[in-house]
Parts: C-alpha cells; structure tokens; sequence
C-alpha cells in the first residue's frame, strides 16, 4: 500500500465551483506540504504543515485553503475554481534523517482541470 | 534568495549513452541537494541526495557531486536504460531556515532502444 495517498486522481470541474483535495498518510510524519506542478515551472509550494496546529502560507496561496484535521491527513481547498489553477497536484510528508537532514515522500499526484 | 536552475529539456538518449543533466544552485548558507525521478503517471521519488560539500550522492547506477565552488550538483549516469525515462528535479533545502524545498523545472529524459 502507498504511504501517501491523494483522492481523487483527477477531477474535472468548472469555474467558481468549490472543490477538495485530499492527502492522507501512513508514515507518522508530522510534515506534510501541497504543491503544484505547471509545464515549465516545475513544483510550487503553495501551503505547508509541521503539525497540526502549524499551517503555513507558501509561494503561491492566494485561491487556495487547507485543512490539517488529524496528523494522517491534509486537505487543500479551492474556494472557486478558476481556469489558471488547471494543474497536477501533490502532497508530501518529510521526516528527517541523520543529521538532521529532512526528506521529502511524495503523493502519487491529482489532475486538476478547471472548465 | 534561494533557487535551483536545471539544464532545459528534453533530453533523448540512445540505450547506454551517458547522461548528464546539469544543476545549478543560489543559496546562502549551507543546504542539502536532492534530485528527485518523476516517472510517467507517478509523483516524485527521492533518488540522491547530498547534504555537505564534496559529498556523492548515488543510487541506481546515478551520481551527483555537491560541489560548492561551483554551486553545482550536476546528475550523471554512464549507461542510460529505457527504464530510466523519466522527468528528473534537481532541488535544495535548508536547515536553517525552516527545510523549505526549492525545486527546479525538471529536466525530461527519454531513453530510446
């Protein structure tokens, strides 16, 4: 089993409906981070979690909200849709390893189009 | 700032040529380099990784030096399979400020017969 997963894969949706993304975990981490992935403009953070009660705007939140409701899961909302949020999808869960040097453990992604 | 550059894409490599993907960083301090393999249809996974200058990170047959005179952590591999074909992200972070990942654009490899 994967041990990080998103739902749906892909979703098709029209502008200025409100849709949710979610992520859940198996692997205990108390990380975890949404980004997206545009042609060219490789991954972008858009909101991070050290734990439940932390969340964190990243590069590009403007249109986005997230949800950390237990340490397993983290849900990204689009409170409209618009066309220019068309896009892949991951989420991530870090740990950090010897020496202190975290590592990233990706989702296996969400297809995104917006109408 | 912080920001990983990577050589643009595609590349397209006959089976057993040898690969570099090229990377360059901008950083203050001192932060670890990572390349992550994006499979067809997959997210990301974690293939090397280099946390202090002059380290070699290597994993399935690739390499990448952390070399900071010339803030680079170029990707290589001597033998390239179809297998391989993938979209390859260079990426830095830094302990020191909170381990916020900075990726770059990503590099895709195609590897034909």
């Amino acid at each position: 089993d994967a041990d990080v997963t998103q739902t749906p894969r892909n979703r098709i949706t029209k502008t200025g409906k409100r849709i949710m993304l979610e992520c859940s975990q198996t692997k205990g981490h108390d990380r975890m981070y949404w980004y997206r992935q545009d042609p060219g403009l490789g991954l972008r953070l858009i909101y991070y979690s050290f734990d439940v009660k932390d969340i964190n705007k990243g590069e590009i939140s403007d249109g986005y909200s997230v949800s950390r409701q237990a340490q397993a899961k983290f849900s990204l909302s689009l409170e409209s849709a618009i066309p220019n949020q068309t896009a892949l999808y991951f989420c991530a869960t870090s740990d950090f390893g010897v020496g202190g040097q975290e590592t990233q453990y990706f989702g296996p992604g969400t297809r995104l189009l917006v109408l | 700032g912080n920001s990983v550059t990577q050589m643009e894409g595609p590349v397209t490599l006959s089976e057993e040529a040898f690969l570099t993907i090229n990377c360059t960083y901008t950083a203050t301090g001192y932060p670890s380099l990572f390349w992550y393999v994006q499979y067809p249809g997959e997210g990301l996974q974690l293939l090397l990784k280099a946390t202090k200058a002059d380290d070699k990170g290597s994993n399935k047959g690739f390499e990448a030096t952390y070399r900071k005179e010339t803030t680079s952590f170029h990707l290589e591999k001597g033998s390239v399979q179809v297998s391989d074909s993938a979209v390859y992200f260079c990426a830095l972070s830094r302990r020191d400020t909170g381990n916020q990942f900075y990726f770059g654009t990503g590099t895709s490899l195609t590897v034909i017969p």
